[in-house]
């Protein structure tokens, strides 16, 4: 496609169930990134990828937070066991590169999750 | 650690008004700076950005400039119009890592 796509755009889950968050980046970007927007916390990064593998998982708030990339595109973030706090907009980014140098993030629409 | 600190608003302005949104920033060695742009109903966006200590940025007459010794990176625009109303976000990148720290937006609403 021609931007970074994300489903679904809004999920409403209730407390303790687990979710799932897809991002699609733009063809060819090897860099993804995940953030999330919260009213209490702003704009926070959670995890950045290149290629496959996570060199920086900094940004997790807890272990109920995980993500994957598979194929070097598509990208899962997962919340088990949901809680209120949860709530907010998440948000994934996708660049050409890497570290070493800065390339611009492209953004998707983002998922806006709702914890009953 | 890195953060950002920007104004707080909402800033309500007239249209053709002078805007400036005050953003400074803490980081260690040399970041990069930039301003994102959110417009209502939109995905982030980046309107400008600047790479190192005196560099201005500037698109859509949207203008900033890399202070190091004030530590900031205020964003300006001789004329605002209507359509400027948007969520800007001012955020730093350091050197070598490519995750963005983000301010915690300022909401610039233009009236008519």
């Amino acid at each position: 496609g021609a931007g970074v796509s994300q489903s679904p755009s809004n999920k409403v889950t209730e407390k303790g169930k687990d979710v799932e968050l897809r991002c699609d980046p733009i063809s060819g970007h090897t860099a993804l990134y995940w953030y999330r927007q919260s009213l209490g916390q702003g704009l926070e990064f959670l995890i950045y990828f290149q290629g496959n593998s996570a060199p920086d998982k900094s940004g997790l708030p807890s272990d109920r937070f995980s993500a994957e990339r598979t194929g070097g595109s598509v990208s899962t973030l997962t919340i088990q066991r949901t809680q209120q706090e949860d709530s907010a907009v998440y948000l994934c980014a996708s660049s050409q590169r890497g570290a070493s140098s800065y390339n611009e993030q492209f953004f998707g629409p983002g998922t806006r999750l709702t914890v009953l | 650690g890195n953060s950002v600190t920007q104004m707080e608003g909402p800033v309500t302005l007239s249209e053709e008004a002078f805007l400036t949104i005050n953003c400074t920033y803490t980081a260690t060695g040399y970041p990069s700076l930039f301003w994102y742009v959110q417009y209502p109903g939109e995905g982030l966006q980046l309107l400008l950005k600047a790479t190192k200590a005196d560099d201005k940025g500037s698109n859509k007459g949207f203008e900033a400039t890399y202070r190091k010794e004030t530590t900031s990176f205020h964003l300006e625009k001789g004329s605002v119009q209507v359509s400027d109303s948007a969520v800007y976000f001012c955020a730093l990148s350091s050197r070598g890592f490519q995750k963005l720290v983000f301010g915690t937006g300022t909401r610039l609403l233009v009236s008519p």
